[in-house]
């Protein structure tokens, strides 16, 4: 079946524009995450959805970031007035539950270049 | 607060040997763990997972790892490396319970296999 899918798979933008990237989650899985995968910082969460709500948004490293999810399904993470160290690989992941024996999937990722 | 450490940051094999990545964990409870895998310009791929029933774990492609509770240890271990297995592999914690849901990744091993 299909798996997780992200676009754009690149985005090169300029500093100080905003930027929002996509997932799609495998069908029927309810729990959704961001992670962030950077030379510096390694790979890092985000944010988790349960539904449509976002429980834990712990790891969003600034107010320029958000994330909504609608319709249990489709995720967009946007990124206001990018910097230069906003520039990673995004990592979205699905999960068929929220629960930590559950695998989580992940897809192919978003890198993010900020010039 | 859960965490994974990866011992080493890079090893190197010869095509054929065997193969020890090592990963130690700190938890308040028993843990859910896993390994990951990312192959060069890959997605992350699940290799394996530990979640309290049998202590040896068997993956895919010949990969097995031993949970031990008195060495707060997950090593990942395959008898015979293959040239495909060279790769980044990650120690993963899972942080759950209440209004998380969340991995915790080590810093990753980037394994090689020499010819």
């Amino acid at each position: 079946g299909a798996g997780v899918s992200q676009s754009p798979s690149n985005k090169v933008t300029e500093k100080g524009k905003d930027v929002e990237l996509r997932c799609d989650p495998i069908s029927g899985h309810t729990a959704l995450y961001w992670y962030r995968q950077s030379l510096g910082q390694g790979l890092e969460f985000l944010i988790y959805f349960q539904g449509n709500s976002a429980p834990d948004k712990s790891g969003l490293p600034s107010d320029r970031f958000s994330a909504e999810r609608t319709g249990g399904s489709v995720s967009t993470l946007t990124i206001q007035r990018t910097q230069q160290e906003d520039s990673a690989v995004y990592l979205c992941a699905s999960s068929l539950a929220a629960s930590g024996g559950y695998e989580q999937y992940f897809g192919p990722g978003t890198r993010l270049t900020v010039t | 607060a859960q965490s994974v450490t990866q011992l080493d940051s890079h090893v190197s094999v010869s095509e054929g040997t065997p193969v020890l990545l090592r990963c130690n964990y700190s938890s308040s409870y028993s843990p859910s763990l896993f390994w990951y895998v990312q192959h060069p310009n890959k997605g992350l791929q699940l290799l394996l997972k530990y979640t309290s029933a049998a202590t040896l774990v068997k993956g895919i492609n010949g990969f097995e790892a031993e949970f031990k509770k008195s060495e707060t240890s997950f090593h990942l271990t395959k008898p015979s490396a293959h040239m495909s297995d060279a790769a980044e592999y990650f120690c993963v914690v899972s942080v759950g319970g209440g209004a998380t849901n969340k991995l915790i990744f080590g810093t990753g091993t980037l394994l090689a296999v020499q010819p």
